[in-house]
């Protein structure tokens, strides 16, 4: 069945940097583009990125254009997070999810980043 | 950008129906999916494509989408059903994908 894992959540200072990993199982990872979407404590969904299934095209939402980076390694069926100078209002859990024709298909259970001094 | 918007809460009693609205401009040109998330969980995929179910979903779920509003519907409601439930879209014009404001649904 497929499985994504998120690792790499925590605190972080304001302006440091972190990584964020998503691990997949139980389907053709290099099949799939792929998504980040987090959910700040106590608020709704807010799509972050997107990677195409081999990673050449990328998309942003406009609040972490600029300061985070999407990648993959197809050959390791990992997802990339990379965050660059992360602000406090950046506070969310984390998922990663599989897509499918323009929605969400599959998620993980999500990695809590903690933006703070 | 593209917003969507939904009402914060929604109350209904054991085996009535559920209606989750989903306003936007013209929602009824695009393809709309539904998401349950229940407290501490991932979001889960109930209606995908306006009115179509991944498999494992009960029929009790079902979703249409016109003109200014889409909808997702809960019929027989149980009490397992009381979650959060989220709307989205493609926004084709600038190639971002948004959520609704999310509705909270309560069985009595």
């Amino acid at each position: 069945q497929v499985q994504l894992v998120e690792s790499g959540g925590g605190v972080v200072q304001p302006g440091r940097s972190l990584r964020l990993s998503c691990a997949a199982s139980g389907f053709t990872f290099s099949s799939y583009a792929m998504h980040w979407v987090r959910q700040a404590p106590g608020k709704g969904l807010e799509w972050v990125a997107l990677i195409s299934y081999d990673g050449v095209n990328k998309f942003y939402a406009d609040s972490v254009k600029g300061r985070f980076t999407i990648s993959r390694d197809n050959s390791k069926n990992t997802l990339y997070l990379q965050m660059n100078g992360p602000r406090a209002e950046d506070t969310a859990v984390y998922y990663c999810a599989t897509d499918s024709s323009r929605h969400f298909d599959q998620w993980g259970q999500g990695t809590l980043v903690t933006v703070s001094s | 950008s593209y917003v969507l918007t939904q009402p914060p809460s929604v109350s209904v009693a054991p085996g009535q129906t559920a209606r989750i609205i989903c306003g936007g401009n013209n929602i009824g040109s695009k393809s709309v999916h539904w998401y349950q998330q229940k407290p501490g969980q991932a979001p889960v995929l109930v209606v995908y494509d306006d009115s179509d179910r991944p498999s494992g979903i009960p029929e009790r779920f079902s979703g249409s989408n016109s003109g200014n509003t889409a909808t997702l519907t809960i019929s027989r409601v149980e009490a397992g059903d009381e979650a959060d439930y989220y709307c989205q879209v493609w926004d084709s014009s600038s190639d971002h994908y948004v959520f609704g404001t999310g509705t909270k649904v309560t069985v009595l």
